[in-house]
């Protein structure tokens, strides 16, 4: 059965300084990973997703298949960057390609 | 363009009473999803339409869980009776098609007392 990990509840940084949200899943197959952001009273949206392989707002992410992982990066946090994280997969096991989130990081750049 | 709508955006209701969700998807979009969100979790998926069609249901409790996309654009979803365990955002997004990207309401919060 497909797994998603996201290990910290909460994350906070100082403004200016790098930051690392963590991702790990479990799946047997090819999975297709995603990013969503919630951000204050806005809606659930699509941050990245790795075949895109593109830096949105300044995030990356790298599909690690070997240690199963897809951890969102960012050099330099902005406060705006404040919200609430939840790592996804996809895949023919999730049915018709359905979305599996993990629970969620909630990120506090502090200014 | 609009997004996708969803009433009503809180509800309130004591156990074993019953409750209705409305969403309104992206015009044009076939696939349709309904999520339930638990406090402290991520997104679950209940059931995800294509067109008026049921792709899977496999997570929808279906004793007490109905939904509805009659005319393949605007979809209902029903809880009778409803629990405590019940209480929890309901998300209603769409997708151009299976696999596209989903777009998201901005939920129904939802409290059994």
């Amino acid at each position: 059965a497909q797994r998603v990990t996201q290990p910290e509840k909460l994350l906070s940084v100082f403004k200016g300084a790098p930051v690392e949200l963590k991702c790990n899943y479990s799946y047997s197959g090819s999975p297709e990973l995603f990013w969503y952001v919630q951000y204050s009273r806005q809606r659930l949206q699509l941050l990245l997703r790795h075949i895109s392989r593109e830096s949105i707002k300044g995030f990356t992410a790298d599909l690690n298949k070997g240690e199963t992982s897809f951890h969102l990066k960012k050099p330099f946090a902005q406060e705006e960057d404040s919200a609430m994280y939840y790592c996804a997969l996809s895949g023919s096991q999730t049915g018709a390609n359905n979305l599996f989130f993990g629970t969620g990081t909630r990120l506090t750049v502090i200014p | 363009e609009a997004g996708v709508a969803q009433s009503p955006r809180y509800k309130i209701i004591e156990k074993r009473q019953s409750v209705a969700f409305w969403c309104n998807p992206i015009s044009g979009h076939a696939t349709l999803y309904w999520y339930q969100q638990i406090l402290g979790q991520g997104p679950k998926l209940l059931i995800q339409f294509q067109n008026n069609g049921v792709v899977d249901d496999s997570q929808l409790p279906k004793d007490r869980f109905s939904a509805e996309r009659l005319k393949g654009v605007d979809s209902t979803l029903k809880i009778q009776p409803a629990k405590l365990e019940d209480s929890a955002v309901y998300l209603c997004a769409s997708s151009l098609s299976i696999g596209d990207e989903q777009f998201f309401g901005p939920g129904t919060r939802l409290t059994v007392l």
